[in-house]
């Protein structure tokens, strides 16, 4: 069973990068079709969808943040990794590592997730 | 980018009653539309793929059903343990997006 534990700072301070990692275990981030994603949810509000990343190197970003988000994989730690340049506080929230799959019908749900990680964008 | 409405905002419940969401997509995303259950602290987690595809583990009184823009979340015989908010997330075209949630309250 596949398990996602995020990890990261807690705190960042305004126009700083804020640094994510997300450990797979269970499982290989080099597996397939698989794509690995990251999300995040400000409190109190609805999900946003980040980026996707595939083992190979294949990226797609949302274009709301593709200036200032960075996703990457390393397929010797079995890590996928988040960076988000010049944060301010609407970057606030509970970031989520999750899984994707694009088969025949399209891009399936995002299934498992994290458990996710709360960073704060304060001074 | 499609957006996603849904109804209603918040919901109060008793139990066994019959719970009704609504999402309506601003486009047509054919059936690549999922339902998530947020329960407080917890991550989301998927209870219907493609419009009406059930989940292995996810029980059955969640159902749904819709097409093109207009799809439905039902619980039928609402239980105690599903006071949460719910979510619809639409995987037609990039960027990928979700609703703003309707939050189910246990009267």
């Amino acid at each position: 069973q596949v398990q996602l534990q995020e990890s990261g700072p807690g705190l960042v301070k305004p126009s700083e990068t804020l640094s994510l990692t997300c450990t797979v275990s269970g499982g290989s981030v080099s597996s397939g079709t698989y794509y690995w994603s990251w999300l995040r949810q400000p409190p109190g509000k609805a999900l946003e969808w980040i980026a996707y990343i595939h083992y190979s190197g294949n990226t797609i970003y949302n274009p709301s943040l593709k200036r200032r988000v960075a996703i990457s994989v390393d397929t010797s730690k079995n890590q996928i990794s988040l960076k988000v340049n010049s944060v301010t506080a609407a970057d606030t929230a509970v970031y989520y590592c999750a899984r994707a799959d694009y088969g025949s019908s399209g891009w399936l749900p995002f299934d498992p997730w994290g458990q996710g990680t709360l960073v704060t964008v304060s001074s | 980018e499609i957006v996603l409405t849904q109804s209603p905002d918040f919901q109060s419940v008793t139990p066994k009653e019959k719970v009704t969401i609504t999402c309506r997509a601003s486009q047509s995303i054919s059936s690549s539309l999922h339902w998530y259950q947020q329960k407080p602290g917890q991550s989301p987690k998927v209870l219907i793929r493609y419009a009406s595809q059930s989940i292995s583990g996810v029980p059955s009184r969640f159902s749904g059903s819709g097409s093109g823009t207009d799809f439905t979340l039902t619980i039928n015989s609402l239980e105690a343990e599903d006071a949460a908010t719910y979510y619809c997330h639409q995987s037609s075209s990039l960027p990928h997006t979700f609703g703003p949630g309707t939050k189910v309250d246990i009267k």
